[in-house]
């Protein structure tokens, strides 16, 4: 079944611990991207990868960071997460050609204490 | 992108077509229509999308008017399952970046 898949799909952490939220697909997308949603501002982009070690900022990159090593992982990392980083997070993904029309995956809820 | 306009909310009964509407007066003549839902805190689900003819998948059907100012998508047979916020989208097929922009949507509630 194509899919995308994030993983934890819920997290509580701290502030500053280091935390990972994995993305992957499995359709040979090339294009992948984070949101993260939040009550009255909709869906923005963090990041998003054209393909493999191609990255850019989104609309809201501050605090976060990518990496595209393999085309089907797309990890989100936050180093020292802060409470103005608790959201709803979303990976996509999507063919070149298609940009789009993009899978989402289920979603990460992450409360940051 | 061109800007959206939809109803903020709209009710249907179970079984019955739920129309959807959605203007798009500035629409240029290389930018598609797209329509995506999200069901509460799930991940947007892409639907359907199309340039000036009727679309038709197994999801819905994509009605534009010949203008291509407007559009409605349906929903033939609604049921509870597809309460959600329905999205209508109007971008160029091919842009430099992938990120949608998502306007406010019409809550769509399907009713027993």
């Amino acid at each position: 079944e194509a899919q995308v898949t994030q993983n934890p799909r819920y997290l509580i952490t701290v502030t500053g611990k280091k935390l990972t939220v994995t993305c992957s697909q499995n359709m040979n997308h090339e294009y992948m991207s984070w949101y993260r949603q939040d009550p009255g501002l909709g869906l923005r982009q963090i990041y998003y990868s054209m393909n493999v070690e191609v990255t850019d900022k989104g609309d809201v990159p501050e605090g976060y960071k990518v990496s595209r090593k393999e085309k089907r992982n797309f990890p989100l990392i936050l180093e020292s997460p802060s409470p103005n980083q608790t959201s709803l997070y979303f990976c996509a993904s999507s063919r070149a050609g298609a940009k789009n029309i993009q899978y989402f995956g289920a979603g990460t809820r992450l409360s940051v204490l | 992108d061109a800007k959206t306009t939809q109803p903020p909310s709209m009710d249907c009964a179970e079984g019955r077509a739920a129309n959807l509407p959605c203007n798009h007066s500035t629409i240029s003549g290389n930018e598609y229509v797209y329509w995506y839902r999200q069901i509460h805190s799930q991940g947007p689900q892409y639907i359907i999308h199309g340039l000036k003819n009727n679309e038709t998948n197994e999801m819905a059907s994509l009605i534009i008017t010949e203008d291509r100012k407007s559009s409605t998508l349906i929903l033939p047979h609604a049921t509870l399952r597809d309460t959600a916020v329905y999205y209508c989208i109007v971008r160029v097929q091919e842009t430099s970046g992938s990120r949608l922009t998502f306007g406010e949507g019409t809550q769509l509630t399907v009713n027993p």
